[in-house]
């Protein structure tokens, strides 16, 4: 079975601060795994994505992930925390084999991250 | 130029209605979703429809159905309404690349639904 945990329901950190958002997924072979973002009464924005290649993943607005095989995980970071990334985040995986129904995504349960000043 | 939009943003309706949210996108893909997000903020997926084929039907009550007139557009129509219903649903759509596997979904801003 496919399934994303998010252990965390909420982050807190300082401005400034580093941040890591925790994502550890479980699927049958090659795992193809996204980071999302819902700023309130909005839809999801896409963050970034691992397909294969570097296990460092670099996406929107400074943030990047971290792809773990033996731990499997993909953890979110940022350097610097802003306020403005205060929001609602998602991780979700598919499988990479053909048994994936035409890429449905996995998604957790999302964790709120509150940036404070 | 919006990417993925769905009409209307918001729904306010009584028990019992019929009611339809419509999703358009212009990407030139051939795959679209519907999902459903609680009020817990947890995402399920409905349906998905490749090339107007329906492809994915999550156990969702039969009061949804989803209609595909043509690749770019992918509509849901709720029979009967229940208070239960009051979410908010995502339209999402994606292509679908070599061997069957899709790139990255794209989600439209969301359609509130409040079923009174």
């Amino acid at each position: 079975a496919q399934s994303v945990a998010q252990p965390e329901d909420q982050v807190n950190v300082a401005e400034g601060n580093p941040l890591t958002v925790k994502c550890t997924y479980s699927v049958s072979g090659n795992p193809y795994l996204f980071w999302y973002v819902q700023y309130p009464n909005r839809g999801l924005q896409f963050l970034l994505k691992y397909i294969t290649g570097d296990n460092l993943v670099k996406g929107s607005y400074g943030f990047e992930a971290e792809f773990n095989k033996s731990q499997t995980s993909f953890h979110l970071k940022k350097p610097s925390a802003l306020v403005s990334d205060s929001a609602l985040y998602f991780c979700a995986v598919r499988g990479a084999d053909r048994g994936s129904t035409l890429g449905r995504l996995y998604f957790g349960r999302g964790t709120q991250l509150t940036v404070w000043p | 130029d919006t990417a993925v939009s769905q009409t209307p943003k918001y729904l306010v309706t009584q028990m019992g209605n019929d009611k339809s949210i419509k999703c358009e996108q212009n990407l030139g893909h051939d795959t679209m979703y519907w999902y459903k997000q609680d009020s817990k903020k947890f995402l399920k997926i409905m349906f998905s429809y490749n090339n107007k084929e329906l492809i994915i039907n999550e156990t969702v009550p039969n009061r949804f159905s989803p209609k595909s007139p043509d690749k770019a557009h992918l509509n849901l129509h709720i029979n009967s309404l229940e208070l239960g219903d009051s979410a908010v649903y995502f339209c999402a759509s994606s292509q679908v690349g070599l061997a069957g596997f899709t790139d990255t979904q794209y989600f439209g801003p969301g359609t509130r639904l409040t079923v009174l």
